[in-house]
């Protein structure tokens, strides 16, 4: 497909457990963003991949998450040790440098 | 960097009346201004856009206005159905702030009574 997808669709864990979340951005998008959501809530800005540049990584709320994006296309989105307050649905986005982002389906984050 | 705020944050409405969403911003260096929509279960999808060369566009019921002046846009929808029950989200382009290329408003959660 041409649109930005995500895996999984779902994800249950246990607490203490790490999770990796996978978004495969649109095909020559140089931008590739992650934000998370909670129920209700608008988008929670986490991390900013522009290129070859270092990644804005202003909004990870802790140092139990980390994002990678391998040779400018996948990214995996990596929270270790999660705990209740992670879930949420965690949204992935794409881009060109500017204009409209294009997002995912998103992944549901349940942490028991 | 930018900033946009968005009002309201829950917005109910009968079914054929029109709604109106309003959002700021503060960088007038900012051009482009899209509306996302998002219905439940699924992620944000574009339903117009404004660049500031332009004070408002239509798309059949929707639209949106720019007051670069006053630095705010609206969206408005006339005629609702339900299906456009869904949370519309505003975004200001970002320059040389942190976070990426769009700033987001918070949303607002619109529901459409029958």
């Amino acid at each position: 497909g041409a649109g930005v997808s995500q895996s999984p669709s779902n994800k249950v864990t246990e607490k203490g457990k790490d999770v990796e979340l996978r978004c495969d951005p649109i095909s020559g998008h140089t931008a590739l963003y992650w934000y998370r959501q909670s129920l209700g809530q608008g988008l929670e800005f986490l991390i900013y991949f522009q290129g070859n540049s270092a990644p804005d990584k202003s909004g990870l709320p802790s140092d139990r998450f980390s994002a990678e994006r391998t040779g400018g296309s996948v990214s995996t989105l990596t929270i270790q040790r999660t705990q209740q307050e992670d879930s949420a649905v965690y949204l992935c986005a794409s881009s060109r440098p500017l204009g409209e982002q294009f997002f995912g389906p998103g992944t549901r984050l349940t942490v028991l | 960097g930018e900033n946009v705020e968005q009002h309201p944050s829950t917005l109910s409405v009968q079914e054929g009346d029109s709604a109106v969403i309003k959002c700021t911003y503060s960088d007038s260096a900012s051009n482009y201004f899209p509306w996302y929509k998002q219905e439940l279960g699924k992620g944000p999808q574009l339903i117009i856009d404004i660049r500031s060369n332009v004070g408002e566009k239509k798309d059949q019921r929707i639209a949106v206005t720019l007051n670069k002046t006053a630095k705010h846009f609206s969206l408005h929808i006339t005629e609702t159905q339900p299906e456009d029950s869904a949370v519309y989200f505003c975004a200001g382009e970002n320059y040389g702030g942190s976070q990426g290329n769009l700033i987001f408003g918070k949303g607002t959660k619109l529901s459409v009574k029958p």
